[in-house]
């Protein structure tokens, strides 16, 4: 059964970095898939952050990539967000996911001094 | 990049009835399109990949179709679980991008 699993710090400042890993379980990503980071503010709809395949090939929402990046440690079977620069307003529930599934179960990042 | 779009946002339904959920692409993604449901406080759920492919373990009473540009999700008999929020995503372009949602609930 594939399971994945978010961890990182759930209060961060303004202009500092978030940063979270997903830890993947009962599926090698060298496999196959591509692997995305999904956030969700609070009361809203979700957002696709971005994605990275085995391969390390990434692919990032335009309206977050400035500030995004993405990255795979194959040999830990976890990939990684860091998003620079954080406002307000990127206090969210991120989520790890595998395209086509499944899902972590989310973390909340919350943006404040 | 693709755009979803969802239709309705809002649907009200009594248990037994049979309801449908449209998703919109701005452009076509072939059959590369998903949905998802989501309850308060909790990750979304894969339902279908695939346009039509049902997730493991998901009654047989949720079906997806459509192809290119628009899909449907549709349940054929609501149950007392079912009222969520339904999110389409597409995974064709590398850009994946999900729908507004839309949320079901009790009429």
């Amino acid at each position: 059964q594939v399971q994945l699993q978010e961890s990182g710090p759930g209060l961060v400042k303004p202009s500092e970095t978030l940063s979270l890993t997903c830890s993947v379980s009962g599926y090698s990503i060298s496999s196959g898939y591509y692997w995305g980071w999904i956030r969700q503010p609070p009361g809203k709809g979700l957002e696709w952050i971005g994605s990275i395949y085995h391969s390390g090939s990434t692919h990032y929402n335009p309206s977050l990539e400035s500030r995004v990046t993405i990255s795979v440690d194959t040999s830990k079977n976890q990939f990684s967000l860091k998003l620079t620069s954080v406002v307000a307003a990127d206090t969210a529930i991120y989520y790890c996911a595998r395209v086509e599934g499944p899902w972590g179960q989310g973390t909340l990042v919350t943006v404040s001094s | 990049d693709i755009q979803m779009t969802q239709s309705p946002s809002t649907l009200s339904a009594s248990v037994g009835d049979r309801v449908s959920i449209t998703c919109r692409a701005s452009q076509s993604v072939n059959s590369w399109l998903a949905w998802f449901q989501q309850k308060p406080g909790k990750a979304p759920k894969l339902l279908i990949y695939k346009t039509s492919t049902l997730e493991s373990g998901v009654p047989s009473r949720f079906s997806g179709d459509g192809s290119g540009t628009e899909f449907t999700l549709t349940i054929s008999s609501l149950q007392p679980d079912d009222f969520a929020t339904y999110y389409c995503q597409q995974y064709n372009s590398y850009r994946f991008t999900f729908g507004p949602g839309t949320k079901v609930d009790i009429k």
